[in-house]
């Protein structure tokens, strides 16, 4: 298996412009994960999804942010409109949820800088 | 999720046995202890999960004692492709919500 593959692997955008991250996850597994990663806040978990449907979307910071499961292969993370305090470097997670040793599997991230 | 509390940096010599201690008071009974690893412009990496006494695999050790207030990997004989920074997290049993903490900054020396 590939791995966790997240796109774009960077992104470089202008403020108010709409950024969207792509992230196909581990196939068969059903859980999947939205972090953001920054020198001061650390890694957050934004929002995670199980067998498509979010559980928990309290780390997501405001409207502006938004996060859809279609499918079980695919999801996406919008900001709409970018600001210049959401650059970080964005990782998606997927897991497998019921296995004796819970492991989430992350991908390589996207770096997002807002100009 | 038991708020986890760890070393913020370390230093180590290659061929050294590293021990990263991650204090957790106030850890949960269906709580479990999990480390990560995590290298530079990379994504976090599972190590090793244990809820209480010894767990080892082919990477590292995790002593977690009988109180369960604190928990401590063992990286045997590191190299320097050790250099990493390591996360102890809590894990709450049947959900899958990780609190990511600062983590522990290890720099292995030549």
């Amino acid at each position: 298996d590939a791995g966790v593959i997240q796109s774009p692997r960077h992104e470089v955008t202008e403020m108010g412009q709409e950024v969207t991250l792509r992230c196909k996850p581990i196939s068969g597994h059903n859980s999947l994960f939205w972090y953001r990663q920054t020198m001061m806040r650390g890694l957050e978990l934004l929002i995670y999804f199980n067998n498509n449907v979010p559980i928990d979307d309290s780390g997501m910071p405001e409207d502006r942010f938004s996060a859809k499961m279609p499918n079980a292969s695919f999801s996406t993370l919008k900001i709409q409109p970018s600001e210049p305090r959401d650059s970080a470097v964005y990782f998606c997670a997927s897991s497998l949820t019921g296995a004796l040793v819970h492991e989430q599997f992350f991908g390589p991230g996207t770096r997002l800088t807002v100009l | 999720l038991a708020k986890t509390t760890q070393p913020i940096s370390m230093d180590s010599y290659e061929g050294q046995e590293v021990n990263i201690t991650c204090s957790h008071n106030n850890i949960a009974t269906n709580d479990y202890i999990t480390w990560y690893q995590q290298f530079p412009s990379q994504g976090p990496r599972f190590i090793i999960q244990g809820y209480k006494t010894k767990v080892t695999n082919e990477v590292a050790s995790l002593f977690i004692p009988a109180d369960r207030k604190s928990s401590t990997l063992s990286l045997p004989r590191v190299s320097l492709s050790d250099t990493a920074v390591y996360y102890c997290l809590g894990q709450r049993e049947g959900t899958y919500k990780y609190i990511f903490g600062t983590g522990t900054r290890l720099k292995v020396l030549a």
